[in-house]
């Protein structure tokens, strides 16, 4: 399938930092989907892009879908600790399929 | 917002069983389901598509024969894990294609299969 590049792998919150990660991909998608995974249980849509240059938000998160069609930046603001867990960009292809990032692990800093 | 169920949760079989997974989409018709395997600690990989009504289309190193797919009605999608081997243990997890214009697609809760 078609590689999203998504960093940072993992991250350490501090409950009131914001928080960022960010998608890149070579190709050009229709739609980029930000999700978010709890252990055990499937993704949950958090925000949804559906023009370039589109900048969403969602409560304390943003999201914008690059120009290019070809990335894309999600950012939580004032971090609680419920928002730790794994975050995943997802890009939809012409197909439908969505082709997925690797994920940023949000956890909490001890 | 949509809602799509998955059933069993988790589910432990012995090796050479095997082991039917169900995604109904609950309030609304679902004519194309996907299907995704996860591994721990890895992303979501997309396995196939279900296509209500005619046979699911499978991304390439998927074993049609192995991971089996039945989308017989608007609402029922279900895979069967056929012969399954200790490295079939994964974590597998349907979603509908999103309706109207809204393109956020529903994934289900997930099932995980232990192969013992």
């Amino acid at each position: 399938g078609q590689q999203l590049n998504q960093s940072p792998q993992s991250m350490f919150i501090q409950e009131g930092e914001d928080v960022s990660m960010n998608c890149t991909s070579s190709s050009i998608f229709n739609t980029w989907l930000w999700y978010k995974q709890d252990p055990g249980e499937g993704p949950v849509l958090l925000i949804a892009l559906y023009k370039a240059g589109e900048l969403t938000s969602n409560g304390r998160l943003t999201a914008q879908f690059g120009i290019t069609r070809k990335d894309s930046f999600l950012n939580i603001s004032a971090s609680i600790p419920s928002d730790v867990g794994i975050y995943f960009c997802a890009g939809q292809l012409k197909d439908y399929k969505l082709s997925f990032g690797a994920g940023t692990t949000v956890t909490v800093r001890a | 917002g949509a809602v799509v169920s998955q059933h069993p949760s988790w589910v432990i079989c012995k090796s050479g069983t095997s082991v039917k997974i169900e995604c109904r989409s609950l309030d609304f018709q679902a004519t194309t389901m996907f299907w995704y395997r996860q591994f721990p600690k890895q992303s979501l990989m997309l396995m196939a598509t279900s296509n209500e009504g005619s046979k699911a289309t499978y991304e390439q190193g998927v074993e049609k024969d192995k991971f089996l797919i039945n989308h017989a009605s608007l609402t029922l999608s279900t895979l069967t894990v056929t012969s399954a081997h200790p490295e079939d243990s994964s974590f597998y997890i349907c979603s509908d294609m999103g309706q109207g214009s809204t393109y956020g697609y529903t994934f289900g809760s997930g099932t995980r299969l232990t192969v013992v």
